[in-house]
């Protein structure tokens, strides 16, 4: 079964530039989230869907980011302005419903800075 | 509010010595926990993860972890570390109540000396 697929792998930016990242979960995942990963620390829930739904989007900085999942599959995160502070990467995962929903499976990231 | 914290920031083992790698959790409810590694530009991988039932979980790569409910803890071990275990690792919780949403700790960095 084919992972979590991100892209890009790698992104330069000059602040007050926006980005688009990417990301197509497993087949069939019904729930899909973006973290952001700051250096040095944990990933931090930016937002979760729920097929094309959001579910919680309590710590995503909605002045500058917005996400979408159009058709409940793929999902694309979007910064617009960048701050230096968004150099980060930024992890999307994905998790099955049912009995294993809990379980979520990680894509290999995309790696931002903002220069 | 769910937090996890991991004490240590850096590890450094010598190849086959033991390894622990420390997770305290607050969380009101009966949490779900995993062990998740992450290898220089990777991903995260799933080590293992208690849900229920037995308190000793075993996972991959000859990863084992304990659930201590009255201690808030779940500690990470492996009897003896092989040079590819060098990573960061990172302790995660979860709950149904929280609609599945992970907390994660600022993670462990391990070293491992040959």
């Amino acid at each position: 079964e084919a992972g979590v697929a991100q892209s890009p792998r790698y992104k330069i930016i000059e602040k007050r530039q926006s980005v688009a990242f990417w990301c197509n979960p497993i087949s069939g995942h019904a729930t899909l989230y973006w973290y952001q990963q700051i250096l040095g620390q944990g990933p931090k829930l930016l937002i979760q869907f729920q097929n094309n739904g959001v579910v919680d989007d309590s710590q995503l900085p909605k002045d500058r980011f917005s996400a979408e999942r159009l058709k409940g599959v793929d999902s694309t995160l979007k910064i617009q302005p960048a701050k230096l502070e968004d150099s980060a990467v930024y992890l999307c995962a994905s998790s099955p419903t049912g009995t294993d929903s809990y379980e979520q499976y990680f894509g290999p990231g995309t790696r931002l800075t903002v220069t | 509010a769910q937090s996890v914290t991991q004490p240590d920031i850096h590890i450094t083992v010598s190849e086959g010595a033991s390894l622990e790698l420390r997770c305290n959790y607050s969380y009101g409810a009966t949490p779900y926990l995993f062990w998740y590694v992450q290898s220089p530009g990777q991903g995260l991988q799933l080590l293992l993860k208690y849900f229920s039932g037995d308190t000793l979980v075993q996972g991959i790569k000859g990863f084992e972890a304990e659930f201590k409910r009255s201690q808030s803890s779940f500690n990470l071990r492996k009897p003896s570390v092989h040079w590819s275990d060098a990573a960061e690792y990172f302790c995660a919780v979860g709950a149904w109540a929280a609609g599945n949403k992970l907390t994660f700790g600022g993670g462990t960095r391990v070293l491992v000396k040959p």
